[in-house]
Protein backbone atom coordinates (compact mmCIF):
# COMPACT_ATOMS: atom_id res chain seq x y z
CA UNK A 1 0.00 0.00 0.00
CA UNK A 2 1.22 3.25 -0.76
CA UNK A 3 2.37 5.77 1.92
CA UNK A 4 0.13 8.38 1.04
CA UNK A 5 -3.17 8.25 -1.68
CA UNK A 6 -4.28 10.91 -3.62
CA UNK A 7 -7.14 10.91 -6.63
CA UNK A 8 -5.19 12.13 -9.76
CA UNK A 9 -8.09 13.55 -11.24
CA UNK A 10 -8.33 15.67 -13.40
CA UNK A 11 -10.06 18.09 -12.17
CA UNK A 12 -11.38 20.99 -14.66
CA UNK A 13 -13.44 23.45 -13.32
CA UNK A 14 -15.08 26.94 -14.28
CA UNK A 15 -13.68 29.89 -12.48
CA UNK A 16 -14.98 31.39 -9.41
CA UNK A 17 -15.50 26.94 -8.55
CA UNK A 18 -14.71 25.84 -5.20
CA UNK A 19 -12.62 22.54 -5.03
CA UNK A 20 -11.41 20.36 -2.86
CA UNK A 21 -8.55 17.79 -3.07
CA UNK A 22 -8.28 14.58 -0.77
CA UNK A 23 -5.68 12.49 0.40
CA UNK A 24 -5.28 9.32 2.84
CA UNK A 25 -1.81 8.50 4.86
CA UNK A 26 -1.29 5.27 6.23
CA UNK A 27 1.24 5.77 8.56
CA UNK A 28 -0.16 6.70 11.93
CA UNK A 29 3.39 7.83 12.81
CA UNK A 30 3.24 10.58 10.32
CA UNK A 31 4.58 13.79 12.09
CA UNK A 32 4.11 16.82 9.76
CA UNK A 33 2.08 17.63 6.34
CA UNK A 34 1.93 19.45 3.26
CA UNK A 35 0.37 21.00 0.10
CA UNK A 36 2.75 21.29 -2.56
CA UNK A 37 1.78 23.13 -6.12
CA UNK A 38 3.73 21.89 -8.99
CA UNK A 39 3.42 23.43 -12.12
CA UNK A 40 4.16 21.50 -15.30
CA UNK A 41 7.97 20.89 -15.76
CA UNK A 42 8.77 22.59 -12.82
CA UNK A 43 10.08 21.46 -9.33
CA UNK A 44 7.37 21.45 -6.43
CA UNK A 45 6.81 24.92 -4.07
CA UNK A 46 5.44 24.62 -0.59
CA UNK A 47 2.05 25.85 -0.86
CA UNK A 48 0.92 25.53 2.70
CA UNK A 49 1.74 23.11 5.81
CA UNK A 50 -1.35 21.14 7.26
CA UNK A 51 -2.57 21.59 10.95
CA UNK A 52 -4.94 19.48 13.43
CA UNK A 53 -6.68 22.64 13.75
CA UNK A 54 -6.96 23.53 10.32
CA UNK A 55 -5.16 26.93 8.36
CA UNK A 56 -6.47 29.14 6.04
CA UNK A 57 -4.58 31.08 3.38
CA UNK A 58 -6.43 33.26 1.42
CA UNK A 59 -8.12 30.92 -0.49
CA UNK A 60 -6.69 27.82 0.48
CA UNK A 61 -7.61 25.97 3.27
CA UNK A 62 -5.98 22.84 4.69
CA UNK A 63 -6.93 20.01 7.10
CA UNK A 64 -6.15 16.84 8.81
CA UNK A 65 -7.99 15.01 10.31
CA UNK A 66 -5.23 12.48 12.56
CA UNK A 67 -8.32 9.88 13.59
CA UNK A 68 -9.10 9.25 9.79
CA UNK A 69 -5.48 9.89 8.76
CA UNK A 70 -7.05 12.00 6.03
CA UNK A 71 -5.74 15.36 4.54
CA UNK A 72 -7.97 17.85 2.26
CA UNK A 73 -7.38 21.01 0.76
CA UNK A 74 -10.05 23.73 -0.56
CA UNK A 75 -9.64 26.16 -2.76
CA UNK A 76 -11.97 28.57 -3.34
CA UNK A 77 -12.88 31.19 -5.93
CA UNK A 78 -10.76 29.39 -8.07
CA UNK A 79 -8.63 31.52 -10.83
CA UNK A 80 -7.13 30.69 -13.90
CA UNK A 81 -3.53 30.90 -12.39
CA UNK A 82 -4.28 27.99 -9.78
CA UNK A 83 -4.04 25.54 -12.37
CA UNK A 84 -1.29 23.00 -11.53
CA UNK A 85 -1.07 19.74 -10.22
CA UNK A 86 -1.41 19.39 -5.82
CA UNK A 87 0.53 17.21 -4.49
CA UNK A 88 -0.32 15.79 -0.93
CA UNK A 89 2.80 15.10 1.32
CA UNK A 90 3.45 13.60 4.68
CA UNK A 91 6.84 13.74 6.33
CA UNK A 92 7.77 9.84 8.14
CA UNK A 93 8.16 9.65 11.65
CA UNK A 94 11.84 9.63 11.49
CA UNK A 95 11.63 13.29 10.74
CA UNK A 96 13.48 12.86 7.35
CA UNK A 97 12.01 11.33 4.73
CA UNK A 98 9.02 12.63 2.38
CA UNK A 99 6.78 10.86 1.01
CA UNK A 100 4.42 11.88 -1.89
CA UNK A 101 1.17 11.22 -3.02
CA UNK A 102 0.34 10.98 -7.11
CA UNK A 103 -0.74 14.54 -7.14
CA UNK A 104 -4.09 15.90 -8.76
CA UNK A 105 -4.23 17.98 -11.68
CA UNK A 106 -6.22 20.94 -11.60
CA UNK A 107 -7.07 23.05 -14.82
CA UNK A 108 -8.91 25.96 -13.82
CA UNK A 109 -11.18 26.61 -17.10
CA UNK A 110 -11.99 30.95 -18.51
CA UNK B 1 12.38 31.56 2.04
CA UNK B 2 15.34 28.89 2.17
CA UNK B 3 16.81 28.30 -1.38
CA UNK B 4 18.03 25.15 -2.72
CA UNK B 5 19.91 25.08 -5.95
CA UNK B 6 20.34 22.49 -8.63
CA UNK B 7 22.25 22.48 -11.77
CA UNK B 8 21.91 21.62 -14.70
CA UNK B 9 18.30 22.24 -15.53
CA UNK B 10 18.59 19.88 -18.45
CA UNK B 11 20.85 17.59 -19.81
CA UNK B 12 21.06 15.61 -23.12
CA UNK B 13 23.80 12.43 -23.57
CA UNK B 14 24.70 9.41 -24.98
CA UNK B 15 23.83 5.93 -23.91
CA UNK B 16 26.60 4.66 -21.65
CA UNK B 17 27.66 7.89 -20.65
CA UNK B 18 27.83 9.55 -17.01
CA UNK B 19 26.04 12.61 -16.12
CA UNK B 20 26.65 14.41 -12.72
CA UNK B 21 23.81 16.65 -11.47
CA UNK B 22 24.55 18.94 -8.05
CA UNK B 23 22.27 20.48 -5.61
CA UNK B 24 23.37 23.18 -3.42
CA UNK B 25 21.83 24.56 -0.35
CA UNK B 26 22.54 28.33 -0.80
CA UNK B 27 21.87 29.72 2.56
CA UNK B 28 21.47 26.98 5.51
CA UNK B 29 23.61 23.86 6.00
CA UNK B 30 21.86 20.59 5.12
CA UNK B 31 23.37 17.56 7.03
CA UNK B 32 20.83 15.47 4.93
CA UNK B 33 19.17 15.73 1.46
CA UNK B 34 16.81 13.76 -0.83
CA UNK B 35 16.98 12.90 -4.53
CA UNK B 36 14.06 12.19 -6.14
CA UNK B 37 13.05 10.88 -9.91
CA UNK B 38 9.94 12.13 -11.54
CA UNK B 39 8.66 9.89 -14.43
CA UNK B 40 5.72 11.77 -16.50
CA UNK B 41 2.56 12.20 -15.63
CA UNK B 42 3.75 10.37 -12.28
CA UNK B 43 4.29 12.02 -8.86
CA UNK B 44 8.12 12.15 -7.12
CA UNK B 45 9.69 8.58 -6.04
CA UNK B 46 12.27 9.38 -2.88
CA UNK B 47 15.61 7.68 -4.65
CA UNK B 48 17.74 7.76 -2.17
CA UNK B 49 18.50 10.10 1.44
CA UNK B 50 22.28 11.80 1.22
CA UNK B 51 24.01 12.71 4.14
CA UNK B 52 26.89 14.37 4.73
CA UNK B 53 30.21 12.32 5.47
CA UNK B 54 28.64 9.35 5.35
CA UNK B 55 26.99 6.21 2.96
CA UNK B 56 23.88 7.62 1.18
CA UNK B 57 20.13 5.57 2.13
CA UNK B 58 19.04 4.03 -0.66
CA UNK B 59 15.00 3.57 -1.15
CA UNK B 60 14.58 -0.28 -2.59
CA UNK B 61 14.93 -0.93 -6.11
CA UNK B 62 16.96 1.84 -6.62
CA UNK B 63 20.91 0.45 -7.41
CA UNK B 64 23.20 2.32 -5.41
CA UNK B 65 25.97 1.32 -7.93
CA UNK B 66 23.97 3.11 -10.79
CA UNK B 67 23.32 6.57 -8.92
CA UNK B 68 26.39 7.55 -6.96
CA UNK B 69 25.63 9.94 -4.57
CA UNK B 70 28.62 11.88 -2.61
CA UNK B 71 27.45 14.88 -0.09
CA UNK B 72 31.03 16.11 0.49
CA UNK B 73 29.78 19.23 2.52
CA UNK B 74 27.52 20.27 4.40
CA UNK B 75 26.05 22.34 1.56
CA UNK B 76 26.35 20.29 -1.77
CA UNK B 77 25.21 16.68 -2.40
CA UNK B 78 25.82 15.22 -6.15
CA UNK B 79 24.29 12.48 -8.03
CA UNK B 80 25.84 10.91 -10.51
CA UNK B 81 23.96 8.58 -13.46
CA UNK B 82 26.72 6.12 -14.50
CA UNK B 83 26.14 4.47 -17.78
CA UNK B 84 22.65 6.23 -18.44
CA UNK B 85 20.30 4.29 -20.55
CA UNK B 86 17.33 6.12 -22.38
CA UNK B 87 15.55 4.24 -19.56
CA UNK B 88 16.91 6.58 -17.06
CA UNK B 89 15.79 9.54 -18.62
CA UNK B 90 13.42 11.54 -16.18
CA UNK B 91 12.96 14.14 -14.22
CA UNK B 92 15.65 14.62 -11.19
CA UNK B 93 14.75 17.07 -8.32
CA UNK B 94 16.73 17.25 -4.77
CA UNK B 95 15.21 18.95 -1.87
CA UNK B 96 16.45 19.60 1.48
CA UNK B 97 14.88 20.86 4.66
CA UNK B 98 16.06 23.42 6.90
CA UNK B 99 13.86 23.92 9.77
CA UNK B 100 10.12 23.64 10.56
CA UNK B 101 10.13 20.33 8.28
CA UNK B 102 9.47 22.00 5.04
CA UNK B 103 11.22 20.95 2.13
CA UNK B 104 12.63 23.27 -0.48
CA UNK B 105 13.60 21.70 -4.01
CA UNK B 106 16.08 22.33 -6.47
CA UNK B 107 14.88 23.43 -9.54
CA UNK B 108 15.00 20.05 -10.95
CA UNK B 109 17.20 18.18 -13.77
CA UNK B 110 15.43 16.84 -16.77
CA UNK B 111 17.81 14.18 -18.01
CA UNK B 112 17.47 12.76 -21.79
CA UNK B 113 19.54 9.98 -22.72
CA UNK B 114 19.80 9.25 -26.29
Amino acid sequence: RKEVEQDPGPFNVPEGATVAFNCTYSNSASQSFFWYRQDCRKEPKLLMSVYSSGNEDGRFTAQLNRASQYISLLIRDSKLSDSATYLCVAMGDTGNQFYFGTGTSLTVIP
Amino acid sequence: GAVVSQHPSWVICKSGTSVKIECRSLDFQATTMFWYRQFPKQSLMLMATSNEGSKATYEQGVEKDKFLINHASLTLSTLTVTSAHPEDSSFYICSANPTGGKAFFGQGTRLTVV
